[in-house]
């Protein structure tokens, strides 16, 4: 299973752009690239899927070039309510899809 | 809302007892996984479920066990409780492509 490296904290002003890299150096071929949301002691809400290119919903984009061994998820305009933790995945579309490995993921801060 | 629920939400035990946790997955989701959050971490992946079958299991003892239902309702149960047991314990329903987490259920052990 591939692994996800992601910085551990990142800060922002409301109404700015943020931009969150992970690296995933050991990609498979099958691996689908999936970001999450985390406020504490709450699930995990999914963000946004991708395998390739650029990939852009009502919440973030997902930007994922050729060699696909990085991606950056893109919030635009954050708010404060956009303060949690956010979590890179990488998994398969196949029956090991459910395990997935979570690091501890990116703390963004959203300040006034 | 995801449409997974989880019961019950939060839980107080002692050291040596066991515990049952209870999820519903998404209408039509036949695969359930559980994973267990501590304090500053990430979910680990404990085990899933697929069509009533354990199919994949990550690195727990053999004291956490679950059970999937033919309505694809699931449990995990844990035996002989212990202190780190103490945890955020989610459950995910996946569909196509991509897991949808129930809020979890709070367990504390003391």
């Amino acid at each position: 299973l591939a692994k996800t490296t992601q910085p551990i904290s990142m800060d922002s002003y409301e109404g700015q752009e943020v931009n969150i890299t992970c690296s995933h150096n050991n990609i498979a071929t099958n691996d689908y690239i999936t970001w999450y949301q985390q406020f504490p002691s709450q699930g995990p809400r999914f963000i946004i899927q991708g395998y390739k290119t650029k990939v852009t919903n009502e919440v973030a984009s997902l930007f994922i070039p050729a060699d696909r061994k990085s991606s950056t998820l893109s919030l635009p305009r954050v708010s404060l309510s956009d303060t949690a933790v956010y979590y890179c995945l990488v998994g398969d579309g196949g029956s090991t899809l459910g395990r997935l490995y979570f690091g501890r993921g990116t703390q963004l801060t959203v300040w006034p | 809302e995801t449409g997974v629920t989880q019961s019950p939400t939060h839980l107080i035990k002692t050291r040596g007892q066991q515990v049952t946790l209870r999820c519903s997955s998404q209408s039509g989701h036949n695969t359930v996984s559980w994973y267990q959050q501590a304090l500053g971490q990430g979910p680990q992946f404990i085990f899933q479920y697929y069509r009533e079958e354990e199919n994949g299991r990550g690195n727990f003892p053999p004291r956490f066990s679950g059970l999937q239902f033919p309505n694809y309702s699931s449990e995990l149960n844990v035996n002989a409780l212990e202190l780190d047991d103490s945890a955020l314990y989610l459950c995910a329903s996946r569909g196509t492509d991509t897991q949808y987490f129930g809020p979890g259920t709070r367990l504390t052990v003391l």
